[in-house]
């Protein structure tokens, strides 16, 4: 069974102050790991999507990485409008597009 | 633009009643999904279909069914044996090939009168 768990579930920071979120996983042969930004009363939105081992992605403020693992989502110099929910995703090597197994979040406040 | 919409953003159910709820999509994606999210828990998977005519039960699929004849509609019906559906119902869309993202509506929540 697919096993995803985020840490830490909630983090303040101050606006400027860079840090890292953690998403250890668990699966039977990894086809995707998924990072989505979710507001409040929105469904999540897209950021990355990580294949194999030693990949990354760049996105304005945010650097997702990978081993085989866990997962970083390291934010670099936050702003206020950063606050959200990020959620981690896997899908594992089944047949076709299966569903995501996901994490339960890391609730990001940066304040002002 | 390109999207997912889901129908309504609010619904209330009364007890022993059916509800369904509709999520539709213009992405040209062959895969549709269907996901719940209680507070302080992951999303949970109720069912997905990766074709028309064709769907797979998800890890909650009990208490729910859900329908797919059309390529761009994937509604969700709420039945009267789902004892908790007081939740954040999620549909998402994607290509049909492993490793794609899913794309997600805003949502429906769903409270008992």
């Amino acid at each position: 069974e697919d096993q995803v768990t985020q840490s830490p579930e909630a983090l303040r920071l101050q606006e400027g102050e860079s840090s890292s979120l953690n998403c250890s996983y668990t699966v039977s042969g990894l086809r995707g790991l998924f990072w989505y930004r979710q507001d409040p009363g929105k469904g999540p939105e897209f950021l990355f999507t990580l294949y194999s081992a030693g990949e990354e992605k760049e996105k304005e403020r945010l650097k997702a990485t990978l081993t085989k693992k866990e997962s970083f989502l390291h934010i670099t110099a936050p702003k206020p409008e950063d606050s959200a929910t990020y959620l981690c995703a896997v899908q594992s090597a089944g047949g076709g597009a299966d569903g995501l197994t996901f994490g339960k979040g890391t609730h990001l406040i940066i304040q002002p | 633009d390109g999207g997912i919409t889901q129908s309504p953003k609010y619904l209330f159910r009364k007890e022993g009643q059916n509800v369904t709820l509709s999520c539709e999509q213009n992405l040209n994606h062959d895969a549709m999904y269907w996901y719940r999210q209680d507070p302080g828990q992951g999303l949970r998977l109720i069912y997905y279909s990766q074709i028309v005519n064709d769907f797979q039960k998800g890890d909650i699929a009990e208490g729910y069914s859900v329908s797919r004849e059309k390529k761009e509609s994937f509604p969700l019906t709420v039945t009267s044996a789902q004892k908790n559906p007081t939740a954040f119902y999620l549909c998402a869309s994607s290509m049909a090939r492993g490793g794609q993202p899913q794309h997600f509506g805003d949502g429906t929540r769903l409270s008992i009168l």
